[in-house]
């Protein structure tokens, strides 16, 4: 069935270094959606992606599509200790009645 | 808030114990989904429903069932609880039918099988 993955699965930086996370898919998107979790709670949606070669920025987090829509990344510039969590990657599968598929995630740990 | 109510949000049975888990969508919502989140597994879909009919359905064991009322709340059906079952299961909400939008979740119901 349709998988995305995504890595790395784990990720440690010093306070104030970059940080990315890539998604990776065999198939053509249609869309790829991002989520964050921080430790103990529930994921919370980012942003959602649909046009080939997008790029949205939300302050110091950047998301991109890759041109043939089957890749996606999210950076994340200057970390802080409030970036610290688990983010997904999640595609949406529309041949299976519109089944979100969620990436293995990467999580994010911030050393002040 | 997410608007999404799940309950409990802990609960500890036994092996071969039956649990139900219930979820109040956003208010509006008409679809809801279920995952299940363990620490080897990462957030896997179960199932989804819209305004009361079955919509997709992931590797949800047999085990498992769910179901969505007319007044849009759903529960989770686990019954012959296995050790392996212990989980964070998630309800989430949209107000679509094939998620061209996002995804609310709950604070999600902890189960822990002994």
């Amino acid at each position: 069935g349709q998988q995305v993955m995504q890595i790395p699965q784990y990720q440690h930086v010093q306070e104030g270094e970059d940080f990315t996370t890539y998604c990776n898919s065999s198939t053509t998107l249609s869309n790829i959606q991002w989520y964050k979790q921080r430790p103990g709670g529930h994921p919370v949606f980012l942003i959602q992606l649909v046009k080939s070669g997008e790029v949205k920025k939300q302050k110091r987090l950047t998301f991109q599509f890759g041109e043939a829509k089957k890749n996606s990344s999210l950076h994340i510039t200057a970390t802080q200790t409030t970036d610290v969590g688990t983010y997904f990657c999640a595609v949406l599968i529309y041949n299976q009645g519109g089944k979100l598929i969620f990436g293995q995630g990467t999580e994010l740990s911030v050393k002040p | 808030d997410s608007g999404v109510t799940q309950t409990p949000k802990h609960l500890i049975t036994a092996t071969g114990q039956r649990v139900t888990l219930r979820c109040s969508p956003r208010s509006g919502d008409l679809s809801v989904y279920w995952y299940q989140q363990s620490l080897d597994q990462g957030l896997q879909f179960l199932i989804q429903y819209y305004n009361g009919e079955e919509r997709a359905k992931g590797n949800i064991l047999e085990r498992f069932s769910a179901q969505q009322f007319p007044d849009l709340h759903s529960e989770l059906n686990l019954s012959s609880l296995e050790l392996g079952d212990s989980a964070l299961y998630f309800c989430a909400s949209s107000s679509t039918i094939m998620n061209t939008g996002e995804l609310f979740f709950g604070e999600g119901s902890r189960l822990t099988v002994l």
